[in-house]
């Protein structure tokens, strides 16, 4: 059974500071990573995706990776009322699982004026 | 990134009945995928949408509750069948490669 752990939450940061958001998983194999953004009512939204250790940065967004650890970050610099929202971290096994995403439970930012 | 639409985005039900669910994607696309979201959970796949062949389902989920067509590469339906309350979940239609986008979601209700 694979499966995706995600920091319970809720969390709640005030405006400008730096949200840390985790994710830990059960497949060794896995080899894609994804963080969704799900607004109330909304369907999720892709805002990163990792496929190697390491660091990847994409404007406010920072993923991180370590595939030795089963470990999977996302870091929002300067976070804003409107980054309030529930993140869901996926992965994908690849091979005869490729495209399918396992989800986590996600975890409920918000952010604070 | 696809663009996917959905129809109907919300749809009101009577026990035993059935509801087919469209998708439809603005390009060719390798993988679609069905989810269900139930009210304040994440989101579950249901099954995997096979152009020309039949549905890969998931554990928990079978063909005689969840038919699903594709008989394209921008196009699947899915149909839950034999509703009961049970079923009132939001369903989403993700499609693309190794990323897979979303469609709006079915906000499904069955009475």
């Amino acid at each position: 059974q694979k499966e995706v752990e995600q920091n319970s939450g809720p969390l709640s940061v005030p405006e400008g500071a730096i949200a840390s958001l985790n994710c830990t998983y059960s497949d060794r194999g896995s080899q894609s990573f994804f963080w969704y953004r799900q607004y109330s009512g909304k369907s999720p939204e892709l805002i990163m995706s990792i496929y190697s250790n390491g660091d990847k940065e994409d404007g406010r967004f920072t993923a991180q990776l370590n595939k030795a650890s089963q470990y999977v970050s996302l870091l929002i610099r300067d976070s804003q009322p409107s980054d309030s929202a529930t993140y869901l971290c996926a992965v994908e096994s690849g091979g005869t699982s490729y495209g399918k995403l396992t989800f986590g439970q996600g975890t409920i930012l918000t952010v604070h004026p | 990134s696809a663009v996917i639409s959905q129809k109907p985005s919300r749809d009101i039900c009577q026990r035993g009945t059935s509801l087919t669910i469209q998708c439809q994607v603005d390009s060719q696309v390798t993988m679609m995928f069905w989810y269900r979201q139930q009210p304040g959970q994440s989101l579950t796949l249901i099954a995997t949408a096979n152009q020309g062949s039949e549905a890969t389902y998931e554990s928990g989920f079978v063909i005689d509750k969840f038919p699903i067509s594709r008989p394209n590469l921008t196009f699947s339906t899915l149909t839950v069948s034999n509703m009961s309350p049970e079923d009132s979940s939001i369903y989403l239609c993700s499609a693309g490669g190794v990323e897979q986008y979303f469609g709006p979601g079915t906000r499904l209700t069955v009475t």
